[in-house]
């Protein structure tokens, strides 16, 4: 596609529930990458796909988050039982290549409640 | 280890000239510098790489110090619309993540 597209743009979700977000990267984009930001706040890693190597898993902040990127392309981020910290804007962002500039999605807005 | 970034704030007349510095306590191989605005995803801007030349396009050009592991972004005569957030992202070495730094809240005025 022409964009980073991701998917829902809105969540809200009770605590201790699970949730999917989604996130189409561009077409033939071989990096893809996940953050997060709180209100205000900077740009927190948390995993990092290159192409078919293993998976950069180091900012992930517990076992209740995970990460597949399936066929090269779209990637699943899946948050187990959410808590209230957990609120935040979840950004995806892909590259062509390591040397490339990032190209960033519009975000998921995660509200716990 | 997060670059840290200053000013943490700077408000500019219209016309106005802004240098926003990014440092790194680790040796770095790329900086990439991003703007985001209220609401949006950040915009890539530019990146510099370890051994390359000071980057520009329009009005916006940086500079990449390899030795003081530290980049300064240069905004000439501000418009409004370089108002934002203003993000600079490190890697120590190519093919890696990027760590962003603390942000600098840039606000031009009329």
């Amino acid at each position: 596609g022409a964009g980073v597209s991701q998917s829902p743009s809105n969540k809200v979700t009770e605590k201790g529930k699970d949730v999917e977000l989604r996130c189409d990267p561009i077409s033939g984009h071989t990096a893809l990458y996940w953050y997060r930001q709180s209100l205000g706040q900077g740009l927190e890693f948390l995993i990092y796909f290159q192409g078919n190597s293993a998976p950069d898993k180091s900012g992930l902040p517990s076992d209740r988050f995970s990460a597949e990127r399936t066929g090269g392309s779209v990637s699943t981020l899946t948050i187990q039982r959410t808590q209230q910290e957990d609120s935040a804007v979840y950004l995806c962002a892909s590259s062509l290549d390591g040397l490339s500039g990032y190209t960033f999605g519009s975000g998921t807005r995660l509200t716990v409640v | 280890q997060q670059p840290v970034q200053s000013p943490q704030a700077v408000i500019l007349r219209e016309g106005e000239d802004a240098v926003i510095n990014c440092s790194s306590s680790k040796a770095l191989y790329s900086v990439h510098w991003y703007r985001q605005k209220h609401g949006e995803a950040p915009v890539f801007l530019m990146i510099l790489l370890k051994g390359g030349e000071q980057k520009g396009h329009e009005k916006i050009s940086a500079s990449f110090n390899e030795k003081k592991q530290q980049s300064s972004l240069y905004l000439t005569a501000s418009q409004l619309s370089y108002s934002g957030t203003y993000f600079c992202g490190t890697e120590g070495t190519g093919f890696q993540k990027l760590v962003f730094g603390t942000g600098t809240r840039l606000l031009v005025s009329p």
